[in-house]
């Protein structure tokens, strides 16, 4: 069984600050872990992607996250804040074949305020 | 140059009615998944086709059909929709010969609003 907990709903940071959103998993055998942004009324957008090469993995727009397997946690990090990362972005993990399907965490809404 | 394109981006309808949401994907891909979005923003997997064969069938009521023409189209059909089924519906694809590390690729969703 896989699963996914996004720590916090709601994270609110100033410009120019960095962001921290929080994401830990569960799966029965080793993950592949995405972190994806929905911006408003639109659709999924995939910031970037773990799959077992470097634990470090950068995204798109200065995004990146770190897979720490022994506290089970992927956290999306970027060190300055903009007003265009105002979105929901969502933590998710597969775990097994690729016809399996993708489970989203929650989600966190990230506000960015000026 | 769109990737994944849903059709109608919002669709308002009463209930009872029976609707069909369409779904093209340009990317070659072999895999195609529809989910839906709750109002709180939850994303849930409904079905998932390979290659046009049904291979994931989550809980589901039976209203919901989904339809295959080719591996570049799967199409939703909602019969008697109910208040309950108002949400966005997101199709996405991916190709299935990465397996588990291949990431989806999403359209821009359907809003759908039952009164």
């Amino acid at each position: 069984a896989q699963s996914v907990t996004q720590l916090d709903s709601h994270v609110s940071v100033s410009e120019g600050t960095p962001v921290l959103l929080r994401c830990n998993y569960s799966s029965s055998y080793s993950p592949s872990l995405f972190w994806y942004v929905q911006h408003p009324n639109k659709g999924l957008q995939l910031l970037l992607k773990y799959t077992s090469a470097a634990t470090l993995v950068k995204g798109i727009n200065g995004f990146e996250a770190e897979f720490k397997k022994s506290e089970t946690s992927f956290h999306l990090t970027k060190p300055s804040a903009h007003m265009s990362d105002a979105a929901e972005y969502f933590c998710v993990v597969r775990s097994s074949s690729g016809n399996t399907p993708l489970v989203f965490g929650k989600g966190t809404r990230l506000s960015v305020i000026a | 140059d769109t990737a994944v394109s849903q059709t109608p981006k919002y669709l308002v309808t009463q209930m009872g009615n029976d609707k069909s949401i369409k779904c093209e994907q340009n990317l070659g891909h072999d895999t195609m998944y529809w989910y839906k979005q709750d109002s709180k923003k939850f994303l849930k997997i409904m079905f998932s086709y390979n290659n046009k064969e049904l291979i994931i069938n989550e809980t589901v009521p039976n209203r919901f059909s989904p339809k295959s023409p080719d591996k570049a189209h799967l199409n939703l059909h909602i019969n008697s929709l109910e208040l309950g089924d108002s949400a966005v519906y997101f199709c996405a694809s991916s190709p299935a010969g990465q397996g588990r590390n291949s990431p989806l690729h999403f359209g821009n969703g359907t809003r759908l609003t039952v009164t």
